[in-house]
């Protein structure tokens, strides 16, 4: 069963404007932790943002956040003030004990 | 503080040859793993470390061996090389902080792009 679903597998969005993009997940564990990471054309892996599974607030790191909904197992990332340098592929990760597990990706497309 | 270095960069094998991708960190991480990425997915675990000395396979570790005799290094070798092992291969180095294993920030080296002919 997949762990990780990201169901979107493009994305557009205009210049300065906000962009969700969705990733839920699927774990029994009540302790796990929540990773964004971005791979541009050059293909190296960047980090965004991380979430705690037991952390109260939405995680925030400048223009990223992520939109934590527990019951739901869902942790979108929201880029808000979108980039023409945020176009990449965004993965979502989870960790359970020592072992991560990536979804799919979106790619993102920003449009000046 | 080179962070994680992998080499090669790029690397062309023929069916049946075996080959060690490089991988080092100086960060002094006690945890190391090694993904491969294929087109249009995400990355999938091989084999991991929590330590020198310590290994364990992940979802994919089937044609891949790893040993971690220092902190440093994280060699993943290929024992007999197939098409299906053409790939994009990326290390990671991490250590856990203050909330333990789950808040950890894994760096990743650049990767190497491997083709099996």
């Amino acid at each position: 069963a997949q762990k990780i679903t990201q169901t979107q597998p493009g994305m557009f969005v205009q210049e300065k404007e906000a962009v969700t993009l969705d990733c839920t997940y699927d774990t029994s564990d009540p302790s796990y932790g929540l990773f964004w990471y971005k791979q541009p054309s050059s293909g190296e892996m960047i980090f965004l943002i991380y979430q705690g599974s037991y952390d109260q607030q939405n995680a925030t790191e400048g223009r990223y956040s992520l939109n934590f909904q527990k019951a739901r197992k869902s942790a979108n990332l929201v880029i808000s003030a979108s980039q023409l340098g945020d176009s990449a592929m965004y993965f979502c990760a989870m960790r359970e004990g020592v072992v991560k597990v990536f979804g799919a990706g979106t790619r993102l497309f920003v449009k000046a | 503080n080179a962070g994680v270095t992998q080499t090669p960069k790029f690397q062309v094998l023929k069916t049946g040859q075996s080959m060690t991708l490089q991988c080092a960190q100086d960060m002094n991480h006690e945890y190391m793993s090694w993904y491969r990425q294929d087109p249009g997915m995400g990355l999938r675990l091989i084999h991991y470390s929590v330590g020198a000395g310590i290994t364990d396979q992940g979802e994919v570790p089937n044609g891949y061996n790893v040993s971690r005799s220092t902190t440093e290094d994280f060699p993943l070798r290929l024992l007999s090389a197939a098409p299906s092992q053409t790939s994009v291969y990326f290390c990671a180095s991490s250590s856990p902080q203050r909330g333990g294993l789950l808040t950890d920030t894994q760096y990743f080296g650049p990767g190497t792009r491997l083709t099996v002919l």
